[in-house]
């Protein structure tokens, strides 16, 4: 069965300091990655997606992730985060259908 | 553009209640979802349907049955609501393609006493 890893829980950050969230995935065969948010009382946003080519993938708000095969895993980075990043971040895999297997989820709080 | 929109938001019952969570998207997708999201344990899926007229289980459908009512529509059934049952429930959307990401409503917060 699929399984996706996150392994930080809960991360605590001071504004301007550099983030990187861990997820590892376990399928084995073709996979599609994706990173979604949650805001505080909201629903979840697509943060970005990875399904081919370039295996560092940009997406909105300044985030990025890389694929990397050989681990396993695709990582969510940003270079600064902001008072306003504060929400629960999920790592995601479809592999071979169109269902959707979700990490824990990784709060992140962003101090000022 | 209202996308995924789900009714309630918020709704308490007692144990044994039954309950309909409505979910409705407008952007002609096949496929749809429910998860129920509980701290700690992230989202898991409860069941979904690759397209109108088909349902299959996720990974904790025991306690729930969902109808696909038409390509649009999307509801999940507590027939007898249980306190485990209390959680925040989303439903989804997406189009078929693998690489296609979900697109998630609001959300609807439950509590069952």
């Amino acid at each position: 069965a699929q399984s996706v890893s996150q392994h930080n829980h809960h991360v605590i950050l001071s504004e301007a300091a550099s983030l990187e969230l861990g997820c590892n995935y376990s399928y084995g065969g073709t996979v599609n990655l994706f990173w979604y948010v949650q805001y505080p009382g909201q629903h979840l946003q697509l943060l970005l997606k990875y399904f081919s080519g370039d295996p560092l993938v940009k997406g909105i708000k300044g985030f990025e992730a890389e694929f990397i095969k050989s681990k396993f895993s695709f990582n969510l980075r940003k270079p600064s985060v902001q008072w306003s990043d504060t929400a629960e971040y999920f790592c995601g895999q479809t592999g071979g259908g169109n269902k959707l297997t979700f990490g824990t989820g990784t709060q992140l709080k962003v101090e000022l | 553009n209202a996308g995924v929109t789900q009714t309630p938001k918020f709704q308490v019952l007692k144990t044994g209640q039954s309950m309909t969570l409505q979910c409705a998207q407008d952007m002609n997708h096949n496929s749809m979802y429910w998860y129920r999201q509980d701290p700690g344990m992230g989202l898991r899926l409860i069941y979904y349907s690759a397209s109108e007229g088909t349902t299959d289980k996720g990974e904790v459908p025991n306690g729930y049955n969902v109808s696909r009512l038409n390509k649009r529509e999307f509801s999940l059934r507590l027939e007898s609501a249980a306190p485990s049952q209390t959680s925040v429930y989303f439903c989804a959307s997406k189009y078929d393609r693998v690489n296609q990401p979900q697109h998630f409503g609001d959300g609807t917060r439950l509590s069952i006493l």
